[in-house]
């Protein structure tokens, strides 16, 4: 079946602009992941997702930083007023939920650049 | 919160032999470590995890182990191939893909020297 799906795979913007990231989780899967990889490093989180809800948001670095799953499938990581400081690669991943110990598949990423 | 760190940062070893990657980890009460092998400009793929009721996993050429009292655990690839060459992190977490994100180590450059 189908992976981790997102668009766009690349994004390039102007300093104070906002932009949106989506991402289409596995079929089935009801916990949504998102994190951001800088060069070099490993995957940061930035916030879960149990259904539609927002379970966990403590990673998300400040009010700037906004994610929606209206309808527990298909999520947007918005930024808004973006920064330099913004530019990396924002990975969604998506896993079974309800239950521990799922394994997290994860997308291809969408590299984004803020001029 | 979580903290994983992960070394070394490039780990070059002779095709056919092993390699060691090691972590530690700061809460107790992670209970769940996958490891992640991630290719130039490709997504993250889980290649073998561990949780804490266990000391010991193995996969054909790989294997992790796990030291919960001395918080750390350590990835072992055996006759190591040129196609092993990538960047691999660690990653701890309370519940795994259930209910909290996981927190990642820095990764380890890996190559394979023919």
């Amino acid at each position: 079946g189908a992976g981790v799906s997102q668009t766009p795979s690349n994004k390039v913007t102007e300093k104070g602009k906002y932009v949106e990231l989506r991402c289409d989780p596995i079929s089935g899967h009801t916990a949504l992941y998102w994190y951001r990889q800088s060069l070099g490093q490993g995957p940061e989180f930035l916030i879960y997702f149990q259904g539609t809800g927002a379970a966990d948001d403590s990673g998300l670095p400040n009010d700037r930083f906004f994610a929606v799953r209206p309808e527990g499938s298909v999520s947007t990581l918005k930024i808004q007023r973006t920064e330099r400081g913004d530019s990396a690669v924002y990975l969604c991943a998506s896993s079974l939920g309800q239950t521990p110990y799922n394994e997290q598949f994860f997308g291809p990423g969408t590299r984004l650049t803020v001029l | 919160g979580e903290n994983v760190e992960q070394h070394p940062s490039t780990l070059s070893v002779q095709e056919g032999d092993s390699a060691v990657i090691k972590c530690t980890y700061s809460d107790s009460a992670s209970n769940y470590f996958p490891w992640y092998k991630q290719e130039l400009g490709k997504r993250p793929q889980l290649i073998i995890d561990i949780r804490s009721n266990v000391g010991e996993k193995k996969d054909q050429r790989i294997a992790v182990t796990l030291n919960k009292t001395a918080k750390h655990f350590s990835l072992h690839i055996t006759e190591t191939q040129p196609e092993d060459s990538a960047v691999y992190f660690c990653a701890a977490s309370v519940t795994g893909g259930g209910a909290d994100g996981l927190t990642f180590g820095k990764g380890t450059h890996l190559i394979i020297q023919p």
